[in-house]
């Protein structure tokens, strides 16, 4: 079946601090998503992004289809950005295959 | 746009009892919702395709018995936990795609459910 990994699985920082998280995916991509899981379990979306490049404020992700991965840009970093970050792969049922996710933790 | 809401956002309940979760697309219209299942320091996994007016499809090792789904309009999917037993808590997470905008996909919520 379709793979997702996705790296590092934990990521600690220093607010201000940059960071990039890597999705590494198995199959062709016709929807790809980034999210963050709140503490309270909300998925929010941040990116739809099969291919090309997109930034939203100090987010930014960038998909490379042909090498089958994905980037997720996060800059100056907050400590509300602390998180689980996940990145999903469609399925052929137009599910949502998941990555393990990135736990990150910003510190004041 | 693009907002799904679950009822309830926890719920406990006693082992043998029976728990409806609802799933709502607000804004738009999805002729398909997912359900998926988080365990605690785990990533999401597909319970089961539910498709407006037909049955929904269960992920290889779902009971279709035990988690009963209805997706009985455009706008309103459900799911069932029947019998729950100590093993089914878990946190409980739908989303939906428009149908008339791509693949995108919107989450719900979740419902945190615990059984005692």
């Amino acid at each position: 079946g379709i793979q997702v990994e996705q790296s590092p699985p934990d990521l600690i920082l220093q607010e201000g601090a940059n960071s990039t998280l890597r999705c590494n995916f198995s199959d062709s991509v016709n929807n790809l998503q980034w999210f963050h899981q709140n503490p309270w379990g909300q998925l929010i979306n941040l990116f739809y992004i099969p291919s090309g490049t997109k930034q939203n404020g100090r987010l930014s992700a960038t998909t490379v289809a042909t090498e089958r991965y994905s980037l997720l840009y996060i800059s100056s970093s907050q400590t509300t950005d602390s998180g689980v970050y996940f990145c999903a792969l469609g399925g052929s049922q137009g599910n949502l295959i998941f990555g393990k996710g990135t736990k990150l933790s910003v510190k004041p | 746009g693009a907002v799904v809401s679950q009822h309830p956002s926890w719920v406990i309940c006693k082992s043998g009892t029976s728990v409806k979760i609802e799933c709502r697309s607000l804004d738009f219209q999805a002729t398909t919702m997912f359900w998926y299942r988080q365990f605690p320091k785990q990533s999401l996994m597909l319970m089961a395709t539910s498709n407006e007016g037909s049955k929904a499809t269960y992920e290889q090792g779902v009971e279709k018995d035990k988690f009963l789904i209805n997706h009985a309009s455009l706008t309103l999917s459900t799911l069932t936990v029947t019998s729950a037993h100590p093993e089914d808590s878990s946190f409980y997470i739908c989303s939906a795609r428009d149908s008339g905008q791509g693949s995108e996909q919107y989450f719900g919520p979740g419902t945190r459910l615990t059984v005692t």
